[in-house]
């Protein structure tokens, strides 16, 4: 139990251009989610905690409008990374709060690779 | 504000080796504690966590780690280390009922065989 899937797994894109990453919880609700950027060989950069039904709480010095999260669903939630540039690409990882284990899952991650 | 603080960087054990990764974080209210694992090309999973109780945790595959709170300390620790554990390692602190996690940069464990 307590899956969470990501999608797409990698994706490449052209400089300008938007690319949506889906993080879903398969077989538990969230009502939130977190979303992260990771660097090669460093830790994990919470972006924003995203809320179902709401609006998202975005990190000091992350651009609400250029990572936009939606989380329509108490299963889903999206990351749109909007006007991208190379210096977005990197690993795009999405937890999931499972408030019965009070504990967040982890997707496998997206990695975004902008040309 | 809130922080957490892995001292070790890179360790490169030989199997068979004991195994201790440091933790401390900056907190004086109720936390909880984890520890994650990362091995390559997978995602994070947790090793282990601790909320309330005894201080001394057990996890999965052989882990296990202490919360000292007059050191603000949640060390991991395992006795004999595997190849199979090559891995990044990361300690995170959440504050009571809040959510968030505040996470430790990471250890990176190399067992050679």
């Amino acid at each position: 139990g307590a899956v969470v899937s990501q999608h797409p797994s990698w994706v490449i894109c052209k400089s300008g251009t938007s690319v949506k990453i889906e993080c879903r919880s398969l077989d538990f609700q969230a009502t939130t989610m977190f979303w992260y950027r990771q660097f090669p060989k460093q830790s994990l950069m919470l972006m924003a905690t995203s809320n179902e039904g709401s609006k998202a709480t975005y990190e000091q010095g992350v651009e609400k409008d250029k990572f936009l999260i939606n989380h329509a669903s108490l299963t889903l939630s999206t990351l749109t990374v909007t006007s991208a540039h190379p210096e977005d690409s990197s690993f795009y990882i999405c937890s999931a709060w499972a408030s019965g284990n009070y504990e967040q899952y982890f997707g496998p991650g997206t990695r975004l690779t902008v040309t | 504000a809130q922080s957490v603080s892995q001292h070790n960087h890179h360790v490169i054990l030989s199997e068979a080796a004991s195994l201790e990764l440091g933790c401390n974080y900056s907190y004086g209210g109720t936390v909880n504690l984890f520890w994650y694992v990362q091995y390559p090309g997978q995602h994070l999973q947790l090793l282990l966590k601790y909320f309330s109780g005894d201080p001394l945790v057990k996890g999965i595959k052989g882990f296990e780690a202490e919360f000292i709170k007059s050191k603000f300390s949640f060390n991991l620790r395992k006795p004999s280390v595997q190849w199979s554990d090559t891995a990044e390692y990361f300690c995170a602190v959440n504050a009571g009922n809040n959510r968030k996690l505040i996470w430790g940069l990471g250890t990176s464990l190399a067992v050679n065989p």
